[in-house]
């Protein structure tokens, strides 16, 4: 079975540039989050969508962060502009949507660095 | 205060020790309980979850306090390839969004 694909992996930008990561969960999972690990500390919970609707974006720093999965299926997480402190791993992980809720896939990650 | 504490290690053990990790969570109304396990510069992947009774897979043990709310992972007879951070994870539901909180992790080295 495909796990959860993520692109790019890598990404180095400097600040107050735009960037965008892609995240295509496993087929079938009609829940997708998208996490924030910085290193040395655990992933934060950015964003989660059920299907292609919002199910919670509290922890989502929306002055610059935004986030969409339009058909249900494929994400885009965007920041604008970023700065030093989004220096983090973004990880995108997926469920089968029902309980428990923490078994979520998760994908390799994108490693962003700003410089 | 933080929801999830974990002491983050490092811990270094010889191969075939017994090593024993510890999670306290905040939040009493927390219903779900796991252990991911985090490769350097990988993915977490979900090590196994925990239940009130406790249980196991194989060499690996994990408990549940609710009164003390206090989750902790054991594992005997450790291998070099346990050499892993593991993240200890608390659910506040099973349906809400924003109820997932992770530990900031253990390191863990097994030395040959």
């Amino acid at each position: 079975e495909a796990g959860v694909a993520q692109s790019p992996r890598y990404k180095i930008i400097e600040k107050r540039q735009s960037v965008a990561f892609w995240c295509n969960p496993i087929s079938g999972h009609a829940t997708l989050y998208w996490y924030q690990q910085i290193l040395g500390q655990g992933p934060k919970l950015l964003i989660q969508f059920q299907n292609n609707g919002v199910v919670d974006d509290s922890q989502l720093p929306k002055d610059r962060f935004s986030a969409e999965r339009l058909k249900g299926v494929d994400s885009t997480l965007k920041i604008q502009p970023a700065k030093l402190e989004d220096s983090a791993v973004y990880l995108c992980a997926s469920s089968f949507g029902g309980p428990p809720m923490a078994e979520q896939y998760f994908g390799p990650g994108t490693r962003l660095t700003v410089t | 205060r933080k929801e999830v504490e974990q002491d983050p290690g490092p811990f270094n053990v010889p191969e075939g020790a017994t090593v024993a990790f510890n999670c306290t969570y905040s939040n009493s109304a927390s219903q779900s309980f796991f252990w991911y396990r985090q490769d350097c510069r990988k993915e977490p992947k979900l090590l196994m979850s925990v239940y009130s009774s406790g249980n196991e897979d194989g060499r690996f043990t994990a408990q549940l306090n609710r009164a003390s709310q206090y989750i902790s992972l054991l594992i005997r007879d450790s291998k070099l390839s346990d050499s892993a951070t593991y993240l200890c994870v608390v659910a506040l539901d099973q349906t809400g969004a924003n109820n997932l909180f992770f530990g900031t992790g253990t390191r863990l080295t097994v030395i040959p």
